[in-house]
């Protein structure tokens, strides 16, 4: 079975700064993605990045990147010179053989 | 432009009664699938489908009924709903292969559901 884990309930950054969310994944699957997604306060659900378990190379998209170890089934997303808005709830989300199964979330709050 | 429709985006129901909850999605995607949120938990699959025809359990399927006859329309069924069935429900569509890769999985805009 897949499994998602995020550890930090909650964190705080400072407006400008940089910020890394952590997630950690359990699978026997040996193709496999890992998604991020934002929740902002509204609900809707958007899609941020993507990184594929062959890719050799860490995804980036604009201020985001994805900081992937294999070895460690790590996939951290990486948000540089935070805003305002990106104050919400941040998902990861893996797909294997099944549909995304996500971890608990980790809500950010930035600070000006 | 609409990409998945999700309705009602309110409910309340009464200990018992049944409903459906609707989804639709204009972009022809092959993988559709129910979440429900809940405070702490994240999102959790109920049901999925992989095509017309096709459909599937997910983590929590218990209390949950699901067909899926054209690719466009995923309904989620209430039989019987039970305050523990209150939360908010996500319907969410998918390409499949590479598409996914570049789009992810396109979400609904959810439906706030309150069982009394």
């Amino acid at each position: 079975a897949q499994k998602i884990t995020q550890t930090q309930p909650g964190m705080f950054v400072q407006e400008k700064e940089a910020v890394t969310l952590d997630c950690t994944y359990d699978t026997s699957d040996p193709s496999y993605g890992l998604f991020w997604y934002k929740q902002p306060s509204s609900g809707e659900m958007i899609f941020l990045i993507y990184q594929g378990s062959y890719d050799q190379q860490n995804a980036t998209e604009g201020r985001y990147s994805l900081n992937f170890q294999k070895a460690r089934k790590s996939a951290n997303l990486v948000i540089s010179a935070s805003q305002l808005g990106d104050s919400a709830m941040y998902f990861c989300a893996m797909f294997g053989n099944t549909p995304l199964v996500f971890g608990k979330g980790t809500r950010l709050s930035v600070i000006a | 432009n609409a990409g998945v429709t999700q309705t009602p985006k309110f409910q309340v129901l009464k200990t018992g009664q049944s409903m459906t909850l609707q989804c639709a999605q204009d972009m022809n995607h092959e993988y559709m699938s129910w979440y429900r949120q809940d405070p702490g938990m994240g999102l959790r699959l109920i049901h999925y489908s992989v095509g017309a025809g096709i459909t599937d359990q997910g983590e929590v399927p218990n209390g949950y009924n699901v067909s899926r006859s054209t690719t466009e329309d995923f309904p989620l069924r209430l039989l019987s709903a039970a305050p523990s069935q209150t939360s908010v429900y996500f319907c969410a569509s998918s390409p499949a292969g590479f598409s996914l890769i570049n789009y992810g999985y396109t979400f609904g805009s959810g439906t706030r559901l309150t069982v009394v």
